[in-house]
């Protein structure tokens, strides 16, 4: 069974701090995607990572594809309260799983 | 362009009644899956559909049934709702099996007293 372990869970920052927040698995993924869920919506696509050791930016956001392709991470450059959202990583190629998610808080 | 359209957006059920969700899409998508997301759980896969008449089991299929009899729509059933089945459901599409971009509806809150 494919699992995917989102790290930290939790994470409250001052606006324009760095972070980055991690997705794992001990399975081989052909590709992960990024998604942001804000209250009352559901999730959003942001990215999917497709080659082991890809690197894809998008604005202040940059995503990582691990070179094995079990893991992938998002870093997020001077952030800003209108990145406060949940952040979930997805994968699967029969059916599409999701991790639990890290919520993010950025005070202003 | 609607996307993906779920109905209700709220519900509140007795213990043992049954009801429907329904979600409908409109992008001629192949697959569609329903999930639930509960807090510190992130969304957990229910039943899934790669095209008309044809449905599968997730990861938490109990107390639910589905079924795929067009394209387009792709209800789920509770047959006798439980406090345990109180959650969020979202429904979700994409172009077909294994495309990465899921498209999700805007959710359903149930809640079961």
């Amino acid at each position: 069974t494919q699992l995917l372990e989102q790290s930290p869970q939790f994470l409250s920052i001052q606006e324009g701090e760095n972070l980055t927040v991690y997705c794992n698995s001990s399975s081989v993924f052909s590709s992960l995607q990024w998604y942001r869920q804000e209250p009352g919506e559901g999730p959003v696509l942001l990215v999917t990572v497709v080659t082991g050791g890809e690197v894809k930016k998008l604005k202040r956001l940059t995503f990582q594809f691990g070179d094995a392709r079990k893991d992938s991470s998002l870093h997020i450059t001077a952030a800003q309260p209108g990145d406060t959202g949940l952040y979930l990583c997805a994968g699967g190629d029969d059916k599409i799983i999701f991790g639990k998610g890290t919520r993010l808080h950025i005070l202003p | 362009n609607a996307g993906v359209t779920q109905t209700p957006k709220f519900q509140v059920l007795k213990t043992g009644q049954s009801m429907t969700l329904q979600c409908a899409q409109d992008m001629n998508h192949e697959y569609m899956s329903w999930y639930r997301q509960d807090p510190g759980m992130g969304l957990r896969l229910i039943h899934y559909s790669v095209g008309a008449g044809i449905t599968d089991q997730g990861e938490v299929p109990n107390g639910y049934n589905v079924s795929r009899s067009t394209t387009e729509d792709f209800p789920l059933r509770l047959l006798s709702a439980a406090p345990s089945q109180t959650s969020v459901y979202f429904c979700a599409s994409t172009r077909s099996q294994g495309d990465t971009e899921a498209f999700f509806g805007q959710g359903t809150r149930l809640t079961v007293v």
